[in-house]
């Protein structure tokens, strides 16, 4: 069973472009969420949907937003980059999030020079 | 308060010992507690999760909840070189409906 596919792996933006980062769950998951990880915040809660519908967003700013297809693939994009936003960026799916938790993709470390 | 507390760490410990990590929560009605392990330059993998009171145990790895307290624990038994890595505990929050995790404890075991 393939896991969680995370695409690009690396990204290097400059400074007010936009960056639109891929992720597809494992078949069958319908529960996806985004985290940010940087080493002074630790892993962030950015935003989870399921079946198409935004459930819940995390505390970022309006430039940062995703969405996810019928087939529960998911996109998440940052507009306007700035410094801060270099970070992992990590995806993560689950067929039952309060019972199984998420299982993570490899992530897309996004630079921002 | 954060929303889930954890010792940054480092937390040391010999090969063979036991490594114990501890985690608060602030949210009373959250339901359902895990543990990931990352490596450096990994992403996080959920090595266990449990959701009552008590304790659950998985080979060399011991969770321990205690809902009244607002407390999980991650016991490690003999505890191995493979085992140094950041330890994240996460938290289903019935408040915010969402996964939150804690800023993890630095476990290195030292052979």
């Amino acid at each position: 069973k393939a896991g969680v596919t995370q695409t690009p792996r690396y990204l290097i933006k400059t400074r007010g472009q936009q960056v639109t980062l891929s992720c597809s769950p494992i078949s069958g998951h319908r529960s996806v969420s985004w985290y940010q990880q940087t080493p002074g915040q630790g892993l962030q809660f950015l935003f989870e949907y399921f079946s198409e519908t935004q459930r819940n967003k995390g505390n970022f700013p309006g430039r940062f937003s995703g969405r996810q297809f019928s087939n529960s693939r998911s996109e998440m994009n940052v507009s306007t980059l700035e410094l801060g936003d270099s970070a992992l960026y990590l995806c993560a799916s689950s067929s039952d999030r309060w019972k199984y938790g998420y299982t993570f993709g490899s992530g897309t470390r996004l630079t921002v020079v | 308060q954060k929303e889930v507390e954890q010792n940054s760490g480092p937390l040391s410990v010999p090969e063979g010992a036991i490594a114990s990590l501890n985690c608060t929560y602030s949210d009373r009605g959250s339901q359902s507690f895990f543990w990931y392990r990352q490596y450096s330059g990994k992403s996080p993998e959920l090595i266990m999760f449990i959701y009552s009171n008590g304790d659950k145990e998985d080979g060399r790895f011991t969770a321990q909840l205690n809902k009244a307290s607002q407390y999980v624990s991650l016991l490690i038994r003999d505890s191995q070189p493979s085992d140094s890595a950041t330890y994240l505990c996460a938290v289903n929050m019935r408040y915010g409906n969402k996964l939150v995790f804690g800023a993890g404890t630095i476990l290195r075991v030292k052979s």
